[in-house]
Order: C-alpha cells, then sequence, then structure tokens
C-alpha cells in the first residue's frame, strides 16, 4: 500500500481482556517496527521483525505481549489481560532492507489503546 | 548501548525568533542522526536525517560527534512549527532509540 495502516484506530477494552492491533507495512518494506507512545515517555521500543530473521522482542515489557509477522508483511501484536498501565497509543513502523541504506522509517498512524 | 537525551520537555518560542531544540546522543558506534515530528492530530513523520545534510522547512540539524549532539535549528520559528519533536539515532541494527520528545509551541 501507499503507506503503512494500522487498525483499529482506536481500542477502549475492559482490564483483563486480550487485545490484537494489527500492522499492513509498506509493501517492499522488509523490517517492521512495533513502538508504544504514551504521555512524557516517548517512543518505547516493543519489537522487530526483518525478513526472515529471529524477531528482535528485547523492548516487550512483558509475556503478556507478543508479536508476530505472517509471510513478512502483516503483523499482529498482542496484549493479554490487559492492565490499565497498558494503555498508550501503539505505533507501528516499517523500512527498507537494510543494505539499501539507513532512510528512516515511515509510521502508521497507530492504534489508541485504552483500558478501563 | 543507544540513548537518546532530549533536555527539553516543553520549548516556547514566539513567531520570527530562532529556535534550537537539543539532542545529545550515547553510541559506541558510527550513528545516524534523525529527527522526527508529530503535528496535532497527525502521524509522526521524518523531517530530516544527518546523512543527507539538508534543510527541510527552514531547519537544519548538524551532526557534532564531538560533542555527541544533534541540534535542531531554524533561524525564524513559524507558529505552524508548533509540533512534538523526537530526537533518533539509528544504530548498525537498524533499531532506532528516540528521546522522549519536545513539544515546541510557537507564540504568534
Amino acid at each position: 500500500g501507499a503507506g503503512v495502516s494500522q487498525s483499529p484506530s482506536n481500542k477502549v477494552t475492559e482490564k483483563g481482556k486480550d487485545v490484537e492491533l494489527r500492522c499492513d507495512p509498506i509493501s517492499g518494506h522488509t523490517a517492521l517496527y512495533w513502538y508504544r507512545q504514551s504521555l512524557g515517555q516517548g517512543l518505547e521500543f516493543l519489537i522487530y521483525f526483518q525478513g526472515n530473521s529471529a524477531p528482535d522482542k528485547s523492548g516487550l515489557p512483558s509475556d503478556r505481549f507478543s508479536a508476530e509477522r505472517t509471510g513478512g508483511s502483516v503483523s499482529t501484536l498482542t496484549i493479554q489481560r490487559t492492565q490499565q498501565e497498558d494503555s498508550a497509543v501503539y505505533l507501528c513502523a516499517s523500512s527498507r532492507p537494510p543494505g539499501q541504506g539507513h532512510y528512516g522509517y515511515t509510521f502508521g498512524s497507530g492504534t489508541r489503546l485504552t483500558v478501563v | 548501548a543507544q540513548r537518546v537525551t532530549q533536555p527539553e520537555k516543553l520549548l516556547s518560542v514566539f513567531k520570527g525568533a530562532p529556535v534550537e531544540l537539543k539532542c545529545n546522543y550515547s553510541y559506541s558506534g558510527s550513528p545516524e542522526l534523525f529527527w522526527y515530528v508529530q503535528y496535532s492530530r497527525q502521524r509522526l513523520q521524518l523531517l530530516l536525517r544527518h546523512i543527507s545534510r539538508e534543510s527541510i522547512k527552514g531547519f537544519t540539524a548538524d551532526l557534532n560527534k564531538g560533542e555527541t549532539s544533534f541540534h535542531l535549528k531554524k533561524p525564524f520559528a513559524q507558529e505552524e512549527d508548533s509540533a512534538m519533536y523526537y530526537c533518533a539515532l539509528g544504530g548498525s541494527n537498524y533499531k532506532l532509540t528516540f528521546g522522549k520528545g519536545t513539544l515546541l509551541t510557537v507564540n504568534p
């Protein structure tokens, strides 16, 4: 597609429920990233996928968070047993393959998650 | 470890005044630095990158390896520059580390 697409744009869920957030990257971008944006905390790295390599999960805050990327394209971030501190904007970004220069990311518009 | 520090959470200037948003980084390798901007109700977007040595919307940023800084500057601020600005550091693993951001307000 023309840009990085994320869905849903807003999600309100009850504490303890599971949620799935979706990201559709730019076609041809082999790298995909998830970040969490919260007030005063900036952008917090969560997970990074690059081609068929094992993902870098070093930023996931707990084992309630997981992500997968199917077919090297669409990615789903899953948060199980949501807590109020999970409330934030979840951003997805994609970029060109390594070796083609580090051109920075293209971000989606984010999913605003509110846990009540 | 990669680290980016933006010391100012908030910065307020008057229209036409010079503006400088500070960014310092910590990285042992050869860094790639970026500035991203997020205008109200818009998505985060790339403003400029040090490797291009470009000027975008009147903004420039020079990488100073001696001071490990990549400050963003504009000689004459405009009201439409009001936004959240993030400095970001890219390492060899292509993962960007972001600062906490500076909210710039340009007053009329």
